[in-house]
């Protein structure tokens, strides 16, 4: 099994949908979540910063961490067409050394908003 | 501005020859890392510093070297690049190794 797993897409929906994006793990140590957007031919930008379990909202973003399940969720409210990237979830642990101890990345998932 | 610069942006290269990737920032960040992403593998770590003189390895060290003489600057070198090696490169620093990353805009390497 894959330490971060993230469905690539790609995702398409209307303008002013709900969009949801997931990503499971698989290491409990991991205790950062975060999500990045990135632009074609663009570097990632940090969207979304999360500690632990628990939600985080950030204008038209959410963020959920459900450690238990360890699956985490970024919901975008009222997607624009500026929306439009592929969204990275990323995750590392708090001590160092072993797998959780650089930042991992899920694969991505593309994301499309039609006007 | 606050930002990563990276240089070049686009390099297209031969294999054996010798090459390196700058990579600079302005935010006094201790944290320094390189990544490469390849399509249906994501971004993977190469090598990243915790500070000056503070290196270590990522997830696909091979074939890459790194150095860290000034806070500021974090080179990757490429000693005898290979066709395995063309990949989009992308330099982070950040606070921390786990606070939030700062991406530069991506150098796009082909080695033929």
């Amino acid at each position: 099994q894959k330490e971060v797993e993230q469905d690539p897409g790609p995702l398409s929906v209307p303008e002013g949908a709900i969009v949801s994006l997931n990503c499971t793990y698989s290491n409990s140590a991991f205790q950062y979540f975060m999500w990045y957007r990135q632009y074609s031919r663009k570097g990632p930008e940090l969207l979304m910063y999360t500690y632990s379990s628990g939600n985080k909202e950030d204008g038209r973003f959410t963020a959920q961490v459900d450690k238990s399940s360890k699956y985490i969720s970024l919901f975008i409210r009222d997607s624009q067409p500026s929306d439009s990237a592929t969204y990275l979830c990323a995750m590392i642990g708090r001590d160092y050394g072993g797998s959780q101890g650089n930042l991992i990345f899920g694969k991505g998932t593309k994301l499309s908003v039609k006007p | 501005e606050a930002q990563v610069t990276q240089n070049p942006r686009y390099l297209i290269t031969v294999t054996g020859k010798k090459l390196t990737v700058t990579c600079s920032q302005n935010m006094n960040h201790e944290y320094m890392s390189w990544y490469r992403q390849d399509p249906g593998l994501g971004l993977r770590q190469i090598y990243y510093s915790m500070n000056v003189e503070v290196t270590d390895k990522g997830d696909v060290p091979e074939g890459y070297k790194v150095s860290r003489k000034e806070k500021r600057n974090f080179p990757l070198i490429l000693e005898s690049p290979s066709p395995n090696q063309t990949s989009l490169y992308f330099c982070a620093s950040s606070l921390g190794r786990n606070r939030e990353q700062y991406f530069g805009p991506g150098t796009r390497l082909t080695v033929t």
